[in-house]
């Protein structure tokens, strides 16, 4: 079946460093990709998306590139902030495999360190 | 902003008991779900639900657990008799079509 494969946490990092969490995907067809973020105490919020291969989803400062050639959609950002602090998760949608069901990573808390 | 709002943040219930989670999604929402947190675990689909059907269920979602929208506005997740591993956190979602979730903060289930 389906599958989502992010990084290990926690990530810590200084304000205004460099972020990257990995992920990487098994699907059939031609899944959609998102990222959601949680913040403490909150519900789970949708990021940013991309829908097809080579599609850059963007938002808040964040940005991940669909890569169906590495089977991948990394999150990164250029400068963190610490409201940046939370747990991401990578999911999946594969509507081609004729489920809207989100099949989620296991999350990456980061915490950014002023 | 339109919310989805889970009602209780969190509910204590001992092992064997049934317990209902609630839910009330945006309203001109049409497709409903429930996903499942266990602590340090991914999350994780349950059921989804569209015009007044299951339309989908994991293999988790099994004869202990049931869903109703029984009034229009609440959805509901009920489960028959608890076991410690129904511990989680349940998380109430909807969309207008089948993209676009919003989800709820969750209600916390601890099974003693």
């Amino acid at each position: 079946g389906d599958s989502v494969t992010q990084m290990e946490g926690p990530v810590t990092l200084s304000e205004e460093a460099f972020l990257t969490i990995n992920c990487t995907y098994t699907a059939t067809g031609y899944p959609s990709l998102f990222w959601y973020v949680q913040y403490p105490g909150e519900g789970l919020q949708l990021l940013l998306k991309a829908t097809k291969a080579d599609d850059k989803g963007s938002n808040k400062g964040f940005e991940a590139t669909y890569r169906k050639e590495t089977t991948s959609f990394h999150l990164e950002k250029g400068s963190v902030q610490v409201s940046d602090s939370a747990v991401y998760f990578c999911a999946l949608s594969n509507s081609g495999a004729g489920s809207y069901q989100l099949t989620f990573g296991k999350g990456t808390k980061l915490s950014v360190i002023p | 902003e339109p919310e989805v709002t889970q009602t209780p943040s969190h509910q204590v219930t001992q092992m064997g008991q049934e317990v209902i989670l609630r839910c009330v999604p945006i309203s001109n929402h049409l497709y409903f779900y429930w996903y499942r947190q266990i602590l340090g675990q991914k999350v994780e689909f349950l059921v989804s639900f569209y015009n007044n059907e299951i339309s989908e269920k994991s293999e988790i979602f099994d004869d202990q657990f049931s869903v109703e929208r029984p009034d229009g506005s609440n959805f509901t997740l009920k489960i028959r008799s608890t076991k410690l591993e129904d511990s989680a956190m349940y998380f109430c979602a909807s969309s207008e079509r089948a993209y676009g979730y919003t989800f709820g903060s969750g209600t916390r289930l601890t099974v003693v």
